[in-house]
């Protein structure tokens, strides 16, 4: 079967440090990889996703990056933290080919003080 | 363009009522559908999904919902509410588009249920 991991769960860094979000997801090959945000109060917001290796696509400028080292590794960056980037991190992943459902994982919470 | 609308976004009922949470959508082609749940802190769960075929699904935890291309509909019920039904709930249109899989989730629907 498949799963989806993240870390950290909870993340507390200043502003302006840096950022690094990890997503692997194991049972499955080629997945497409998703990063969204969810800011109090709000519903999801699509900030990334990724359908290979190297192969990303950014849905709303930011300072924010992501990155697919490899096949089933994500990764969500960032070089300066702002306060507004606050929020509960998702990574999300799918079979290739597919319209049907994403699959989540437990989320990072990150609070920039 | 898709897009998709839920309206209320907090719901009271009591504990043994029904639950109706609704959804609307829009959809330039046939809308694959998705209700999400999330309890505090954690990532969203699939409840159930409308892709072809029946238009009423049925999901875990005794929820389901109706597709209803007149209405452009796909409302979320339960016959009677549980506790552990507390959560916020997210309806989901899905596009497959130009190589990839958009999906526009809604503004969720936190449910309370009242003892």
């Amino acid at each position: 079967s498949q799963t989806i991991h993240q870390w950290p769960a909870t993340l507390v860094q200043p502003v302006g440090s840096p950022l690094s979000l990890e997503c692997t997801v194991e049972g499955t090959s080629n997945p497409n990889l998703y990063w969204y945000r969810q800011a109090a109060g709000r519903g999801l917001q699509l900030l990334f996703y990724s359908i290979g290796i190297d192969q990303i696509s950014s849905e709303v400028p930011q300072n924010l990056s992501a990155s697919r080292p490899q096949d089933r590794q994500f990764i969500l960056s960032s070089k300066k933290l702002l306060l507004s980037d606050s929020g509960f991190y998702l990574c999300a992943w799918r079979e290739t080919g597919t319209v049907y459902e994403q699959y989540f994982g437990p989320g990072t919470r990150l609070t920039v003080t | 363009a898709q897009s998709v609308t839920q309206l209320g976004s907090h719901v009271s009922v009591s504990e043994g009522a029904l639950v109706l949470l609704r959804c609307n959508y829009s959809s330039s082609v046939p809308p694959y559908l998705f209700w999400y749940v999330q309890y505090p802190n954690q990532g969203l769960q699939l409840l159930l999904k409308y892709t072809t075929g029946a238009t009423l699904v049925k999901g875990i935890n005794g929820f389901e919902a109706e597709f209803k291309k007149s209405e452009t509909s796909f409302h979320l019920t339960k016959p009677s509410a549980h506790m552990s039904d507390a959560a916020e709930y997210f309806c989901a249109v899905s596009l497959f588009s130009g190589g990839y899989q958009k999906v526009t989730f809604g503004t969720g629907t936190k449910l309370q249920v009242i003892p």
